[in-house]
């Protein structure tokens, strides 16, 4: 089975530039979690869908950030425009469902610098 | 509001020696519990979950992890270290009705020295 997939692995940036993060969450997998992760944190939720609704945004920067699922299968996850702060590793996250029954799995991320 | 605190940034042992990683949790209500491994460049790896049940749970790789409410507390611990466990890892927890979010704490590197 494969697993959840993320492109770009690694992005460098400008500040003020725009920048767009892919996911493939795992096939069949209803919910799909983008998570931010700053160098020494432990990763932070920034949105969470379930098939292609928003189910949690609130700690989404929605000045900058914004993302999408319209099908219901993969995601973009966009910031625009992008500030020094923003430099850390954006996960992607999917499971069957959106409880503790069910496992999260991770894709590789992907690792903004903005300059 | 939910949190989770991890004791300790970094933890070094030797291998073959005991490894305990230290997680409390602030909750009004117990809420699901996790260990994740993270190793370089890598996404998060699930080791072990408590949600019901046995509260001493066994995960991946030898580690294993007790819940113990009235303490707020779920360590992680391996009776014995190998040179590949060193990784980041994090605890995190989940509440029972909002949709699967996990909380993080800050994360624990784990160094093992031969």
């Amino acid at each position: 089975e494969a697993g959840v997939a993320q492109s770009p692995r690694y992005k460098i940036i400008e500040k003020r530039q725009s920048v767009a993060f892919w996911c493939n969450p795992i096939s069949g997998h209803a919910t799909l979690y983008w998570y931010q992760q700053i160098l020494g944190q432990g990763p932070k939720l920034l949105i969470q869908f379930q098939n292609n609704g928003v189910v949690d945004d609130s700690q989404l920067p929605k000045d900058r950030f914004s993302a999408e699922r319209l099908k219901g299968v993969d995601s973009t996850l966009k910031i625009q425009p992008a500030k020094l702060e923003d430099s850390a590793v954006y996960l992607c996250a999917s499971s069957l469902a959106g409880t503790g029954d069910y496992e999260q799995y991770f894709g590789p991320g992907t690792r903004l610098t903005v300059t | 509001a939910q949190s989770v605190t991890q004791l300790g940034s970094h933890v070094s042992v030797s291998e073959g020696a005991l490894v305990l990683l230290r997680c409390n949790y602030s909750s009004s209500v117990p809420p699901y519990l996790f260990w994740y491994v993270q190793y370089p460049n890598q996404g998060l790896q699930l080791l072990l979950k408590y949600t019901t049940g046995a509260t001493l749970v066994k995960g991946i790789n030898g580690f294993e992890a007790e819940f113990k409410k009235s303490e707020t507390s779920f360590h992680l611990t391996k009776p014995s270290a190998h040179m590949s466990d060193a990784a980041e890892y994090f605890c995190a927890v989940q509440a029972h009705n909002q949709g699967g979010k996990l909380i993080f704490g800050q994360g624990t590197e784990l160094s093992v020295k031969p």
